[in-house]
């Protein structure tokens, strides 16, 4: 069975900083990885994804996300954040066999002027 | 851009009572999903639902969860008889693809259900 670990639940930061947000995950088999996105009051939404190929993925608001098979990672980064990036994030993995994500318990990034 | 749309954002019921959980998914899509979360603890898978049936389903959802389309835009999550741990976030989702593990799915704002 597959499962994600987010070691941080809470990461503050100031504006322009860089930022790290860890996810680990675990399985015996091949997964697709994931990360979504929720802004407060709304719903989560797809950040980026790793299928296969590059392992270094990046999404278009300036985030990176670079899949490590040997550390069993796939941490998100971004080398300046901006206050519109406060929100939750969230780590997920898909067997794809199946129909289901697997998340972590998600890692609230509050960005501080 | 299209949405997928949740109602209500919040519902409070008693204990023992039905509660239908509403979700109309992006128009074109063929999978439909449901998520919950519980407050302070991961996401988690409760049912796909594909060609108006149940397509896999997690061991939460035991018999006292339905799931069902009843006009083709509606997307229904009923709990027949709450219990307080079935208080939580409730995630709707639908999708477009066919190739299992790789879809992007696309999630509602949420309803929150809290049991009392």
């Amino acid at each position: 069975a597959q499962s994600v670990t987010q070691l941080d639940s809470q990461v503050p930061v100031f504006e322009e900083a860089p930022v790290e947000l860890r996810c680990n995950y675990s399985s015996s088999v091949s997964v697709y990885l994931f990360w979504y996105v929720q802004y407060p009051n709304q719903g989560l939404q797809l950040l980026l994804k790793y299928l296969s190929g590059s392992t270094l993925v990046e999404s278009i608001n300036g985030f990176e996300a670079e899949f490590n098979k040997s550390q069993t990672s796939f941490h998100l980064r971004k080398p300046s954040v901006h206050i519109s990036d406060t929100a939750e994030y969230f780590c997920a993995v898909s067997d794809p066999s199946s129909d289901k994500l697997i998340f972590g318990t998600g890692t609230r990034l509050q960005v501080f002027p | 851009e299209p949405e997928v749309t949740q109602t209500p954002s919040h519902q409070v019921t008693q204990m023992g009572q039905e509660v239908i959980l509403r979700c109309v998914p992006i128009s074109n899509h063929l999978y439909f999903y449901w998520y919950r979360q519980i407050l302070g603890q991961k996401v988690e898978f409760l049912v796909s639902f594909y060609n108006n049936e149940i397509s896999e389903k997690s061991e939460i959802f035991d018999d006292q969860f339905s799931v069902e389309r009843p006009d083709g835009s509606n997307f229904t999550l009923k709990i027949r008889s709450t219990k307080l741990e079935d208080s939580a976030m409730y995630f709707c989702a639908s999708s477009d693809s066919l190739d299992r593990g790789n879809t992007e799915a696309f999630f509602g704002q949420g309803t929150r259900l809290t049991v009392v």
